[in-house]
């Protein structure tokens, strides 16, 4: 079926990187943008960016600009996000989710990771 | 602040319609994306586009769309609705995503 699995939970101390990876099956994965989302502790969903499996191609919200980076193996079918300098408030749940085309009219995310939780504490 | 508006939070009588709006610019040029989220699980997409529901998700969902406001409409609520909804599109430059705040259901 139609999934992304996504890595493990991470802690982290505070300056440090983590690399979260999603593995995609059950379909083309070179056909479908990924996208990251996190979800800081009883907070709203915040999207960090996507990437285009098939070109590399990257968009990263103007937050997250200079921090986060976004790459792919399509070897493995796996795509990773980065994030760098950690603070405390980067504690969150992170999610890959799917989407189509980033040129349509109506952009969307239909296939969604369970999430890795990333803790960042002294 | 978000760029897409919603009512932190609503209630509907069992069995009674609910509207979810979301309200920004951007709405008038893009779709809303509608996603449900239920405590410690992940979000679960139930409308796209002008009114598309994925595969499993009930026919009393559907949404729609007036100039800055997309709205999701549930029909007939039932208790396994109860949840938190988060709208997304792009952002007024077109060039990123959004979220709205959120709003979290509750059925009565």
């Amino acid at each position: 079926q139609v999934q992304v699995v996504q890595s493990g939970a991470e802690v982290k101390k505070p300056g440090a990187s983590v690399k979260v990876s999603c593995k995609a099956s059950g379909y083309a994965f070179t056909g479908y943008y990924m996208h990251w989302v996190r979800q800081a502790p009883g907070q709203g969903l915040e999207w960090m960016g996507w990437i285009n499996p098939n070109s590399g191609d990257t968009n990263y919200a103007q937050k997250f600009q200079g921090r986060v980076t976004m790459t792919r193996d399509t070897s493995i079918s796996t795509a990773y996000m980065e994030l760098s300098r950690l603070r405390s408030d980067d504690t969150a749940m992170y999610y890959c989710a799917r989407g189509p085309d980033w040129l349509s009219r109506s952009v969307y995310m239909d296939v969604w990771g369970k999430g890795t939780t990333v803790t960042v504490s002294s | 602040s978000s760029e897409l508006t919603q009512d932190p939070a609503v209630s509907v009588a069992l069995g009674q319609t609910v509207r979810i709006t979301c309200q920004g610019d951007s709405l008038r040029s893009y779709y809303a994306s509608w996603y449900q989220q239920k405590p410690g699980q992940a979000p679960v997409l139930v409308i796209y586009g002008k009114n598309n529901r994925p595969s499993g998700i009930p026919d009393r969902f559907s949404g729609s769309n007036s100039g800055n406001t997309a709205s999701l409409t549930v029909s007939g609520a039932q208790a396994e609705d109860e949840g938190d909804y988060y709208c997304s599109s792009r952002d007024s430059s077109g060039n990123h995503l959004v979220f709205g705040g959120g709003t979290e259901l509750t059925v009565l």
